[in-house]
């Protein structure tokens, strides 16, 4: 079964300060893999995804993500955020046919 | 694209009560995923529909909760005999097919959030 895990609950970084957001994950079969990003009272979006190909995935506002097979992991990262990156994220595991495995989330909160 | 609409948006219930909730997934989705979001934790899987037929039930989904999509298109979740445990946000999402079976981006709807009493 896939199982994918966030290691930080919360992360607090000042404005323009560079952020990594971390994601393991498990499973013994085609791996597909996004972040998704929930705003404030909003729905979720996604953010960026990795199907295959590149290993190193670019998403919306800045966001990009490496996949790694050996150490089975996908981190999230952003060289300089802003105010308006507070949310939480939440990295994704996904089946072929579309079956997502949430993480727990991470709450980014970004302070001027 | 007026993108995925749930109805609705936050619903209170007693319980004990039956409620039901509806989906209407981008117009050219054929797959439609239903999920539940508690308090501090991340959606977890449902159930999910490949045009009318339902493909796969989690077994979160007890015998109280069913889903449909009779002719393909908007879907609805309802839940009988509602329980103080089901309070949650009920999200759906929409993808299309892509070719080889895969699937591609699921767009999610704002949610029905329950709230039972």
């Amino acid at each position: 079964a896939q199982s994918v895990t966030q290691l930080d609950s919360q992360v607090p970084v000042f404005e323009e300060a560079p952020v990594e957001l971390r994601c393991n994950y498990s499973s013994s079969v085609s791996v597909y893999l996004f972040w998704y990003v929930q705003y404030p009272n909003q729905g979720l979006q996604l953010l960026l995804k990795y199907l295959s190909g590149s290993t190193l995935v670019k998403g919306i506002n800045g966001f990009e993500a490496e996949f790694n097979k050996s150490q089975t992991s996908f981190h999230l990262r952003k060289p300089s955020v802003h105010i308006s990156d507070t949310a939480e994220y939440f990295c994704v595991g996904g089946t072929s046919y579309g079956k997502l495995t949430f993480g727990q989330g991470t709450i980014l909160t970004v302070h001027p | 694209d007026t993108g995925v609409s749930q109805d609705p948006r936050h619903k209170i219930t007693k319980r004990g009560q039956n409620v039901t909730f509806r989906c209407d997934p981008i117009s050219e989705h054929n797959r439609l995923y239903w999920y539940r979001q508690t308090l501090g934790q991340g959606p977890e899987f449902l159930t999910y529909f490949q045009n009318e037929a339902q493909l796969e039930k989690s077994r979160l989904l007890s015998d109280r909760f069913s889903a449909e999509r009779p002719k393909g298109s908007f879907s609805t979740l309802e839940i009988q005999r509602t329980e103080q445990g089901d309070s949650a946000m009920y999200l759906c999402a929409s993808s299309p097919q892509l070719s080889q079976g895969r699937t591609d981006t699921q767009y999610f709807g704002p949610g029905t959030r329950l709230t039972v009493l």
